[in-house]
């Protein structure tokens, strides 16, 4: 059974750093085709890509963001973390966690709620 | 930036009925389409893959059909648990995934 878990703080500053953690079990990024991305969702509003990481530790970022984001991954732990540097108000989302071979998200995490807010 | 737009926005339908949602990329995205649902308070659910794959366990009232430009999300006759959002997402180009805008699919 495949699950995914993300964590991280529920409520951050203006300009501060986010960190989340996704902590998956039921399949290993090791494997070849293997990804995980972040998604993001404003409250009513559409899905939005955040960043993706393979198998073969290649990395891709949305263009609008690419400068705040930073994805990683740690196989041993079966984790992987993102980081968005100078958070604003309008960051303020559900942020997922998704995995699933060659870019097709089978699998989710339930979603943590951020608020951005001083 | 492979714009994805669906269409409609809102659409209602009464149980039983068929529904055509329909999704258009701004370039060519050959097949790596996929579709997901959407319910309140939920994760998203990857319902088909390849533009026409069902995904493992997904009834078979749900259809995908097109490439290129142009695809489809059928669903035949509409049960009550399929009231949701629907989101087709492209993958074709990994340095810029999108979504679409996403589709409601409402109680007429």
């Amino acid at each position: 059974q495949v699950t995914l878990r993300e964590s991280g703080p529920a409520l951050v500053k203006p300009t501060q750093t986010l960190t989340l953690t996704c902590t998956f079990s039921g399949f290993s990024l090791s494997t070849s085709g293997m990804c995980v991305s972040w998604v993001r969702q404003p409250p009513g509003k559409a899905l939005e890509w955040l960043a993706l990481i393979d198998w073969d530790d290649d990395k891709y970022y949305s263009t609008s963001l690419k400068t705040r984001l930073t994805i990683s991954k740690d196989t041993s732990k079966n984790q992987v973390v993102l980081t968005m540097t100078n958070m604003d108000p309008v960051d303020t989302a559900t942020y997922y966690c998704a995995g699933g071979y060659d870019g097709v998200w089978n699998y989710w995490g339930q979603g943590t709620l951020v608020t951005v807010s001083s | 930036e492979i714009v994805m737009t669906q269409s409609p926005a809102t659409l209602s339908v009464s149980p039983g009925e068929r529904a055509t949602l329909s999704c258009r990329a701004s370039q060519s995205v050959s097949s790596n389409l996929a579709w997901y649902q959407q319910k309140p308070g939920q994760a998203p659910r990857l319902l088909i893959y390849g533009a026409s794959t069902r995904a493992t366990g997904i009834p078979a009232r749900f259809s995908g059909s097109g490439s290129g430009t142009e695809f489809t999300l059928t669903i035949s006759s509409l049960q009550s648990e399929d009231f949701a959002v629907y989101y087709c997402q492209q993958y074709n180009n990994w340095l810029k995934l999108t979504f679409g805008g996403g589709t409601k699919v409402e109680i007429k």
